[in-house]
C-alpha cells in the first residue's frame, strides 16, 4: 500500500494568516492526490482533486500543487471556517489511502 | 443534488456481521459515472477506504479487510450495502458511504466528491 505522510500534524494560525500543509507519498503517485476538509461531527469535503483542481464551490484561497511524490494544500487568507482537520488521499492505485490528518487550530 | 445516505444498527456485538445500506438520491447508480465507495474512520483517527462497487456488480475490497466483507448493489432501490463479517471491537469506526472513484477510460481513478453523514458503529457485547 502507499503510505501518505503529513506535515505538520497539526498548526496553530490566526484568521488571516497563510497555511502550507504538505503530503509525501512513500512511490510516485503522478497527480493523483486530493485533498479533503473535515470539520468536527462532519463528513469529509473534497476540496481538491488531481493535486490542483479546485472543485466547484471551493474557494479560490485553496490551492494544491506538487507532483510525484510531495504535495501541499495552501490557504492563503485563513477564515474562521478554515479551522479544521485536512487529509489528503492517493488516487494512484489500490487501495486508496489517506493521510493521517492535519489539524489547523486557531 | 446528489446525496448519499446511511443506514444501519449502530451497535453490533463482537464476531456478529456487520450491515450497512446506503441510499442514494438526485442521482441514479445506475448511470455508470462513477464507483461507490466505503470508507470508516475509528473514534479521533485517520480515514480507511473499505472497498467499492459498480453498478454492474463489479467490486473490489481492501486486501487489508478482504476476507471479512462483501458489496451489493440494488440499482431498482438506487441502493448498495456493505457486509463485514467477524467484527472485533477495532471495527467500532464511524462508517461513510461516498460517491467515488468516477470511471475513467482505464476504469475507477481519482476522489470521493459526495459523502453521506456516516453512520457511527460500536462492536461490543
Amino acid at each position: 500500500d502507499i503510505q501518505l505522510t503529513q506535515s505538520p500534524s497539526s498548526v496553530s494560525a490566526s484568521v488571516g494568516d497563510s497555511v502550507t500543509i504538505t503530503c509525501r507519498a512513500s512511490q510516485n503517485i503522478i497527480d493523483y492526490l486530493a485533498w479533503y476538509q473535515q470539520r468536527p461531527g462532519r463528513a469529509p469535503y473534497l476540496l481538491i482533486s488531481a493535486t490542483s483542481t479546485l472543485q466547484s464551490g471551493v474557494p479560490s484561497r485553496f490551492s494544491g500543487s506538487g507532483s510525484g511524490r510531495a504535495f501541499t494544500l495552501t490557504i492563503s487568507g485563513l477564515q474562521p471556517e478554515d479551522f479544521a482537520t485536512y487529509y489528503c488521499q492517493q488516487a494512484d492505485s489500490f487501495p486508496y489511502t489517506f493521510g493521517q490528518g492535519t489539524k489547523v487550530e486557531i | 443534488q446528489v446525496q448519499l445516505q446511511e443506514s444501519g444498527p449502530g451497535l453490533v456485538k463482537p464476531s456478529q456481521t456487520l450491515s450497512l445500506t446506503c441510499t442514494v438520491s438526485g442521482a441514479s447508480i445506475s448511470s455508470g459515472g462513477f464507483y461507490w465507495s466505503w470508507i470508516r474512520q475509528p473514534p479521533g483517527k485517520a480515514l480507511e477506504w473499505i472497498a467499492y462497487i459498480f453498478y454492474t456488480g463489479t467490486t473490489y475490497y481492501n486486501p487489508s479487510l478482504r476476507s471479512r466483507l462483501s458489496m451489493s448493489v440494488d440499482t431498482s432501490k438506487n441502493q448498495f450495502s456493505l457486509k463485514m463479517t467477524s467484527v472485533t471491537a477495532a471495527d467500532t469506526a464511524v462508517y461513510y458511504c461516498a460517491r467515488g472513484p468516477p470511471l475513467d477510460t482505464s476504469g475507477p481513478s481519482g476522489a470521493f466528491d459526495v459523502w453521506g453523514q456516516g453512520a457511527m458503529v460500536t462492536v461490543s457485547s
